[in-house]
């Protein structure tokens, strides 16, 4: 079945160490993109990629990396200077044709 | 002022009745707009999308868009306790490549 997977669902890390979070896609979308939700609010976008390697900041890039060197692909590092990594993370990706964005099941990001 | 705003509820109505659910954004430059409800713990769902003046409905849903206004709003007829979840307002705004800012949502309860 085509989807978005993301891997892990869970993870714990204590602080300072680089995370990466990884998120796969078979839709064959050409844009992805990097959310971040805490609890009771909304999903503030991180980093977009329109095409392969190509991406731009979002408006919470500080303390974020990524890359896009695969259609499929486009996984997040979560850095040391990133200063509240606890988080959802969401990954998702748009197609054409459409213009809505289609989600993967989240990682859940703690630090300790 | 956020890009996109909705009253963050929570919002209550008994079984059977309708919710009303209002969102506003900032930029006219916008060109597409969507409802996605969110389960807790859970990613994103498309409920709605719309991308011109006037009413769209499908089954138990109605979107409505006025533009001029700089308004979206999403009608749930016949609320069912199932329909108890948050609901995001997202808008698209074209900025090369589609970027979607998503409000910080409005949390509904349905009372059975």
């Amino acid at each position: 079945d085509g989807g978005i997977t993301q891997s892990p669902k869970y993870l714990f890390r204590k602080e300072g160490q680089n995370v990466t979070l990884s998120c796969e896609q078979n839709l064959n979308h050409d844009a992805m993109y990097w959310y971040r939700q805490d609890p009771g609010q909304g999903l503030r976008l991180i980093y977009y990629s329109q095409i392969v390697n190509d991406f731009q900041k979002g408006d919470i890039a500080e303390g974020y990396s990524v890359s896009r060197e695969k259609k499929e692909s486009f996984p997040l590092t979560v850095t040391s200077a990133q200063k509240n990594p606890t988080a959802f993370y969401l990954c998702a990706s748009r197609g054409p044709p459409g213009l809505e964005l289609f989600f993967g099941e989240g990682s859940r990001l703690t630090v300790l | 002022q956020k890009e996109v705003e909705q009253n963050s509820g929570p919002l209550s109505v008994p079984e059977g009745a309708i919710a009303s659910l209002n969102c506003t954004y900032s930029d006219r430059g916008s060109q597409s707009f969507f409802w996605y409800r969110q389960y807790s713990g859970k990613s994103p769902e498309l409920i709605m999308s719309i991308y011109s003046n006037g009413d769209k409905e499908d089954g138990r849903f109605t979107a409505q868009l006025n533009k001029a206004s700089q308004y979206v709003s999403l009608l749930i007829r016949d609320s069912q306790p199932s329909d108890s979840a948050t609901y995001l307002c997202a808008v698209n705004r074209d900025t090369g490549g589609f970027k979607t800012i998503f409000g910080a949502g409005t949390r509904l309860f349905v009372k059975a």
